[in-house]
C-alpha cells in the first residue's frame, strides 16, 4: 500500500527554526513536494526534491533520504505568516504515473 | 495567468440534489486533478486527466461521482445524489508535462460544498 506520515500538529515561537518530518512507504518512487496550505485556501507549491539531499530556497530547506523513505521541511526564522498546514506529498513510480499522494498535513502555529 | 478557476466557491445543499463542481484550468496545461480534502482523510485524489482524457479513476468514491473533461479548458465534477458525507473541500489542480522538477500541481481556491 501507499502512506504517508507526519506529525498532525507542531508549535513554535517567532524567530524559531522548526523541522518538519515526513515518512514514506510507496509501490515507488519519483519525487516528494512540499506545499504550504494556509487556513482556507489552496495549497502552494514550496519544494521539490527527487535525489538525496539539501535543497535550500530562503528561508525554507527541504532534505530527502530515499533509501530511508525519509523527508523534512526546515523553517528558519519563522514569522507569524508561517502559521499553516504543511503538506508532504510523494509521486509513486507506478504504471499511470504522475499523480502524487498526499500525507495529511502537519499543522504549524507560530507565536509571538 | 488567472491560475486554475473554480467555481462555485461555496456551495450548501440538500442531500439527495445534484452538485457540479466546475473547473477552467492553467492555459496550456495538460493535465487536470480533482481532489477532495477533509480533515479526517486529508487530501485525496478523485481522478485526473491527461489531453482531456480520464487516466485514473480509481479514487472516485462511488458510482454517484462522475467527472468528465469536454475541452482543454473545462472539467466538471458532478455528484448525483449528494450525502451529507460528501461535505469537504473539492480542489482541481493543473499541471503541464514536461521535466520532472517542473511537474509542479497548480490548485484552485477549492469549491467549499456543505450538504445538509
Amino acid at each position: 500500500g501507499q502512506n504517508i506520515d507526519q506529525p498532525t500538529e507542531m508549535t513554535a515561537t517567532e524567530g524559531a527554526i522548526v523541522q518538519i518530518n515526513c515518512t514514506y512507504q510507496t509501490s515507488g518512487f519519483n519525487g516528494l513536494f512540499w506545499y504550504q496550505q494556509h487556513a482556507g485556501e489552496a495549497p502552494t507549491f514550496l519544494s521539490y526534491n527527487v535525489l538525496d539531499g539539501l535543497e535550500e530556497k530562503g528561508r525554507f530547506s527541504s532534505f530527502l533520504s530515499r533509501s530511508k523513505g525519509y523527508s523534512y521541511l526546515l523553517l528558519k526564522e519563522l514569522q507569524m505568516k508561517d502559521s499553516a498546514s504543511y503538506l508532504c506529498a510523494v509521486r509513486p513510480n507506478n504504471q499511470a504515473g504522475t499523480a502524487l499522494i498526499f500525507g495529511k498535513g502537519t499543522t504549524l502555529s507560530v507565536s509571538s | 495567468d488567472a491560475g486554475v478557476i473554480q467555481s462555485p466557491r461555496h456551495e450548501v445543499t440538500e442531500m439527495g440534489q445534484e452538485v457540479t463542481l466546475r473547473c477552467k484550468p492553467i492555459s496550456g496545461h495538460d493535465y487536470l486533478f480533482w481532489y477532495r480534502q477533509t480533515m479526517m482523510r486529508g487530501l485525496e485524489l478523485l481522478i485526473y486527466f491527461n489531453n482531456n482524457v480520464p487516466i485514473d479513476d480509481s479514487g472516485m468514491p462511488e458510482d454517484r461521482f462522475s467527472a468528465k473533461m469536454p475541452n482543454a479548458s473545462f472539467s466538471t465534477l458532478k455528484i448525483q445524489p449528494s450525502e451529507p458525507r460528501d461535505s469537504a473541500v473539492y480542489f482541481c489542480a493543473s499541471r503541464l508535462s514536461g521535466l520532472a522538477e517542473q511537474e509542479t500541481q497548480y490548485f484552485g481556491p477549492g469549491t467549499r460544498l456543505l450538504v445538509l
